[in-house]
């Protein structure tokens, strides 16, 4: 069983849609819970990240942690056609430096105008 | 301030060659580390420096990777020979010492080994 399940989609959308991404994982030990944004031909970007389990927001973007499910969303409200991009959920056990974080496939995003 | 950059952004290699990636972390990041990505798979860990100094090389897959940061600026990864499964994009990334860190990512290297 991989560590981090991520569903690669692709996932079309058209603009002004609620987009829900997920994750599901197996290692409990997980504590840090982090959403990266890729565009094309570029490097992860840090989105969000969140500790332990609950929700977070920031702007149209909303995390969530479920622990006792091992489950983990990012929603996107309004989303937009800049939202276009590979969402990767990435996790780790700490947040100290040098640890190596381990990631989903990622989710590749479509949203049309 | 300037990101993560990686050189080359690509590279095309045949089999039994050597390639070279390079890494400039941002300034004043200590912490350095390499990433892969083969096609269809997820983004996985390759090794951790403080500075100079490995910390953890328990992603590399073989001894045929070699990495170094000498003067622990910035860092070069060394692939000799290579092998076809060797393909994939290569990712650095920096982050400073202390506290919570953000790992930041540079674009990447595209490798392709014929």
């Amino acid at each position: 069983q991989k560590e981090v399940e991520q569903d690669p989609g692709p996932l079309s959308v058209p603009e002004g849609a609620i987009v829900s991404l997920n994750c599901t994982y197996s290692n409990s030990a997980f504590q840090y819970f982090m959403w990266y944004r890729q565009y094309s031909r570029k490097g992860p970007e840090l989105l969000m990240y969140t500790y332990s389990s609950g929700n977070k927001e920031d702007g149209r973007f909303t995390a969530q942690v479920d622990k006792s499910s091992k489950y983990i969303s990012l929603f996107i409200r309004d989303s937009q056609p800049s939202d276009s991009a590979t969402y990767l959920c990435a996790m780790s056990a700490t947040r100290q430096a040098g640890t190596a974080l381990i990631f989903g496939k990622g989710t590749t995003l479509s949203v049309s105008s | 301030e300037a990101g993560v950059t990686q050189f080359p952004s690509h590279s095309v290699i045949e089999k039994g060659q050597t390639v070279t990636l390079r890494c400039d972390p941002i300034s004043g990041h200590d912490n350095l580390y390499w990433y892969r990505r083969v096609m269809g798979k997820e983004i996985k860990f390759l090794l951790h420096f403080v500075k100079e100094s490995k910390q953890d090389e328990s992603g590399m897959p073989n001894n045929r990777f070699l990495a170094e940061r000498t003067g622990g600026t910035y860092s070069t990864l060394k692939v000799q020979p290579a092998e076809l499964e060797d393909s994939g994009v290569y990712f650095c990334a920096s982050s400073r010492i202390g506290g919570r860190e953000t790992q930041y990512f540079g674009p990447g290297t595209r490798l392709l080994v014929l």
